[in-house]
Protein backbone atom coordinates (compact mmCIF):
# COMPACT_ATOMS: atom_id res chain seq x y z
CA UNK A 1 0.00 0.00 0.00
CA UNK A 2 1.17 3.48 -0.50
CA UNK A 3 2.31 5.42 2.32
CA UNK A 4 1.31 8.80 3.30
CA UNK A 5 2.63 11.93 4.49
CA UNK A 6 0.93 14.15 7.18
CA UNK A 7 1.52 16.94 9.45
CA UNK A 8 2.37 15.65 13.34
CA UNK A 9 -0.44 18.85 14.36
CA UNK A 10 -2.11 21.70 13.48
CA UNK A 11 -4.77 24.34 15.17
CA UNK A 12 -7.48 25.82 14.04
CA UNK A 13 -9.54 28.62 15.42
CA UNK A 14 -13.16 27.66 16.31
CA UNK A 15 -15.51 28.54 13.12
CA UNK A 16 -13.04 28.72 10.22
CA UNK A 17 -12.15 26.47 7.85
CA UNK A 18 -10.06 23.33 8.91
CA UNK A 19 -7.29 22.12 5.87
CA UNK A 20 -5.43 19.00 6.41
CA UNK A 21 -3.11 17.81 3.82
CA UNK A 22 -1.51 14.75 3.13
CA UNK A 23 0.74 13.55 0.39
CA UNK A 24 0.75 9.99 -1.41
CA UNK A 25 3.15 10.48 -3.86
CA UNK A 26 3.34 6.69 -4.27
CA UNK A 27 -0.25 6.28 -4.77
CA UNK A 28 -1.59 3.60 -7.87
CA UNK A 29 -4.08 3.74 -10.40
CA UNK A 30 -6.50 1.68 -8.23
CA UNK A 31 -5.75 3.16 -4.87
CA UNK A 32 -8.37 5.45 -2.46
CA UNK A 33 -7.74 8.19 -0.52
CA UNK A 34 -9.52 7.29 2.84
CA UNK A 35 -10.10 10.02 5.93
CA UNK A 36 -10.81 8.57 9.11
CA UNK A 37 -10.81 10.52 12.64
CA UNK A 38 -10.33 9.03 16.05
CA UNK A 39 -11.81 11.53 19.10
CA UNK A 40 -9.81 10.79 22.08
CA UNK A 41 -10.17 7.29 22.57
CA UNK A 42 -13.34 6.27 20.62
CA UNK A 43 -13.34 4.11 17.96
CA UNK A 44 -11.74 5.32 14.26
CA UNK A 45 -15.09 6.84 12.69
CA UNK A 46 -15.16 7.19 8.71
CA UNK A 47 -15.16 10.51 7.19
CA UNK A 48 -14.66 10.50 3.44
CA UNK A 49 -13.40 8.67 0.64
CA UNK A 50 -12.60 10.09 -3.05
CA UNK A 51 -10.43 7.61 -5.80
CA UNK A 52 -9.84 11.12 -7.78
CA UNK A 53 -12.71 13.62 -8.33
CA UNK A 54 -13.21 15.68 -5.62
CA UNK A 55 -16.06 14.99 -2.91
CA UNK A 56 -18.18 16.33 -0.52
CA UNK A 57 -20.39 14.60 1.93
CA UNK A 58 -22.37 16.30 5.16
CA UNK A 59 -19.16 15.94 7.22
CA UNK A 60 -16.23 17.66 4.90
CA UNK A 61 -14.74 18.03 1.61
CA UNK A 62 -11.83 16.25 -0.10
CA UNK A 63 -9.55 17.58 -2.57
CA UNK A 64 -7.51 15.80 -4.33
CA UNK A 65 -5.14 16.65 -6.62
CA UNK A 66 -5.02 16.34 -10.72
CA UNK A 67 -1.99 14.04 -10.29
CA UNK A 68 -3.47 12.39 -6.83
CA UNK A 69 0.05 12.74 -4.96
CA UNK A 70 -1.65 14.47 -2.34
CA UNK A 71 -4.85 15.32 -1.19
CA UNK A 72 -6.74 17.76 1.35
CA UNK A 73 -9.28 17.18 4.33
CA UNK A 74 -11.70 20.20 4.69
CA UNK A 75 -13.77 20.97 7.82
CA UNK A 76 -15.64 24.07 6.41
CA UNK A 77 -16.47 24.64 9.92
CA UNK A 78 -15.05 23.80 12.67
CA UNK A 79 -16.13 22.97 16.06
CA UNK A 80 -14.49 22.05 19.52
CA UNK A 81 -16.05 18.34 19.07
CA UNK A 82 -13.89 17.91 15.75
CA UNK A 83 -10.93 18.40 18.02
CA UNK A 84 -9.12 14.64 17.20
CA UNK A 85 -6.44 12.65 15.07
CA UNK A 86 -7.01 12.70 11.49
CA UNK A 87 -5.81 9.90 9.20
CA UNK A 88 -5.09 10.06 5.44
CA UNK A 89 -4.97 6.41 4.18
CA UNK A 90 -4.70 4.26 0.79
CA UNK A 91 -6.20 1.60 0.22
CA UNK A 92 -6.75 -0.60 -3.08
CA UNK A 93 -10.78 -0.54 -4.34
CA UNK A 94 -11.19 -4.24 -3.44
CA UNK A 95 -13.04 -4.17 0.12
CA UNK A 96 -10.99 -6.46 1.39
CA UNK A 97 -7.68 -4.86 2.05
CA UNK A 98 -6.78 -4.19 6.04
CA UNK A 99 -6.58 -0.23 6.63
CA UNK A 100 -3.29 0.64 8.01
CA UNK A 101 -3.18 3.85 10.52
CA UNK A 102 0.23 6.07 10.22
CA UNK A 103 0.44 8.69 13.00
CA UNK A 104 -2.12 11.17 11.57
CA UNK A 105 -2.49 14.94 12.36
CA UNK A 106 -3.74 16.07 15.80
CA UNK A 107 -5.65 18.75 15.08
CA UNK A 108 -6.56 20.99 17.34
CA UNK A 109 -9.98 23.72 17.76
CA UNK A 110 -9.16 26.58 19.49
CA UNK A 111 -11.89 28.28 21.25
CA UNK B 1 -28.89 -1.02 11.55
CA UNK B 2 -26.84 -1.58 14.17
CA UNK B 3 -23.10 -0.29 14.10
CA UNK B 4 -20.30 -2.84 14.95
CA UNK B 5 -20.56 -3.91 18.64
CA UNK B 6 -17.91 -4.85 20.40
CA UNK B 7 -18.29 -6.33 24.50
CA UNK B 8 -16.95 -6.10 26.51
CA UNK B 9 -16.35 -1.98 26.70
CA UNK B 10 -14.13 -2.68 29.68
CA UNK B 11 -12.22 -6.29 30.44
CA UNK B 12 -10.58 -6.48 33.94
CA UNK B 13 -8.11 -9.52 34.18
CA UNK B 14 -5.19 -10.94 36.29
CA UNK B 15 -2.07 -11.51 34.91
CA UNK B 16 -2.21 -15.07 33.61
CA UNK B 17 -5.84 -15.46 32.68
CA UNK B 18 -7.96 -15.48 29.86
CA UNK B 19 -9.61 -12.55 27.53
CA UNK B 20 -12.11 -12.80 25.01
CA UNK B 21 -13.12 -10.07 22.85
CA UNK B 22 -15.95 -10.28 20.68
CA UNK B 23 -16.70 -8.26 17.91
CA UNK B 24 -20.21 -8.59 16.36
CA UNK B 25 -19.95 -6.90 12.91
CA UNK B 26 -22.38 -4.53 10.97
CA UNK B 27 -25.22 -6.45 9.30
CA UNK B 28 -24.43 -8.09 5.76
CA UNK B 29 -20.61 -7.26 6.79
CA UNK B 30 -18.76 -10.75 6.05
CA UNK B 31 -14.97 -9.13 6.73
CA UNK B 32 -13.62 -8.43 10.50
CA UNK B 33 -10.40 -6.84 11.21
CA UNK B 34 -8.67 -6.52 14.59
CA UNK B 35 -6.71 -3.20 15.65
CA UNK B 36 -4.28 -2.94 19.17
CA UNK B 37 -3.91 0.67 20.31
CA UNK B 38 -1.76 0.54 23.20
CA UNK B 39 -2.11 3.77 25.24
CA UNK B 40 -0.43 7.26 23.81
CA UNK B 41 -0.06 4.95 20.47
CA UNK B 42 -1.46 4.04 17.28
CA UNK B 43 -3.76 1.64 15.94
CA UNK B 44 -1.61 -1.45 15.12
CA UNK B 45 -3.51 -3.85 12.24
CA UNK B 46 -3.70 -7.29 13.83
CA UNK B 47 -5.77 -9.94 12.01
CA UNK B 48 -8.18 -10.28 8.88
CA UNK B 49 -11.07 -12.79 9.30
CA UNK B 50 -13.79 -13.64 6.74
CA UNK B 51 -16.12 -16.26 8.02
CA UNK B 52 -14.58 -19.21 9.37
CA UNK B 53 -11.07 -18.18 7.31
CA UNK B 54 -8.32 -16.37 8.68
CA UNK B 55 -6.91 -13.90 5.73
CA UNK B 56 -4.11 -11.97 6.87
CA UNK B 57 -2.99 -12.54 10.50
CA UNK B 58 0.67 -10.85 10.00
CA UNK B 59 -0.35 -8.22 13.17
CA UNK B 60 -0.96 -11.07 15.82
CA UNK B 61 1.69 -12.08 18.22
CA UNK B 62 3.02 -15.34 17.22
CA UNK B 63 2.05 -16.59 21.11
CA UNK B 64 -0.77 -16.71 23.24
CA UNK B 65 -3.44 -14.57 21.05
CA UNK B 66 -5.39 -16.27 18.72
CA UNK B 67 -9.02 -15.42 16.61
CA UNK B 68 -11.33 -16.74 15.05
CA UNK B 69 -15.08 -15.64 13.18
CA UNK B 70 -17.30 -19.01 13.02
CA UNK B 71 -19.87 -19.40 10.71
CA UNK B 72 -22.40 -18.11 13.20
CA UNK B 73 -21.74 -15.39 15.40
CA UNK B 74 -19.25 -12.91 16.31
CA UNK B 75 -15.75 -12.70 15.54
CA UNK B 76 -13.55 -13.80 19.09
CA UNK B 77 -10.25 -12.36 19.87
CA UNK B 78 -8.60 -14.42 22.45
CA UNK B 79 -5.82 -14.12 24.55
CA UNK B 80 -4.42 -16.59 26.53
CA UNK B 81 -2.26 -15.85 29.84
CA UNK B 82 -2.65 -12.25 29.68
CA UNK B 83 0.51 -10.08 30.78
CA UNK B 84 0.49 -6.44 31.85
CA UNK B 85 2.08 -5.50 28.51
CA UNK B 86 -1.40 -6.98 26.92
CA UNK B 87 -2.97 -3.41 28.03
CA UNK B 88 -4.50 -1.66 25.30
CA UNK B 89 -7.80 -1.03 23.67
CA UNK B 90 -9.03 -3.41 20.97
CA UNK B 91 -11.16 -2.19 18.09
CA UNK B 92 -12.73 -4.46 15.58
CA UNK B 93 -14.07 -3.18 12.01
CA UNK B 94 -15.83 -4.87 9.64
CA UNK B 95 -16.77 -3.98 5.82
CA UNK B 96 -18.96 -6.20 3.10
CA UNK B 97 -15.97 -7.19 1.36
CA UNK B 98 -16.12 -5.74 -1.91
CA UNK B 99 -16.36 -2.38 -3.66
CA UNK B 100 -15.48 1.06 -1.96
CA UNK B 101 -17.62 0.36 1.12
CA UNK B 102 -15.90 2.04 3.61
CA UNK B 103 -15.10 0.17 6.88
CA UNK B 104 -16.93 0.99 10.26
CA UNK B 105 -15.10 0.38 13.37
CA UNK B 106 -16.66 -0.38 16.91
CA UNK B 107 -15.97 1.55 20.70
CA UNK B 108 -13.62 -1.04 21.32
CA UNK B 109 -12.95 -3.00 24.67
CA UNK B 110 -10.41 -1.52 26.70
CA UNK B 111 -8.55 -4.35 28.65
CA UNK B 112 -6.58 -4.01 31.71
CA UNK B 113 -3.95 -6.25 33.07
CA UNK B 114 -3.50 -6.31 36.86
Amino acid sequence: DAKTTQPTSMDCAEGRAANLPCNHSTISGNEYVYWYRQIHSQGPQYIIHGLKNNETNEMASLIITEDRKSSTLILPHATLRDTAVYYCIVVPNFGNEKLTFGTGTRLTIIP
Amino acid sequence: NAGVMQNPRHLVRRRGQEARLRCSPMKGHSHVYWYRQLPEEGLKFMVYLQKENIIDESGMPKERFSAEFPKEGPSILRIQQVVRGDSAAYFCASSPGTGEAGYTFGSGTRLTVV
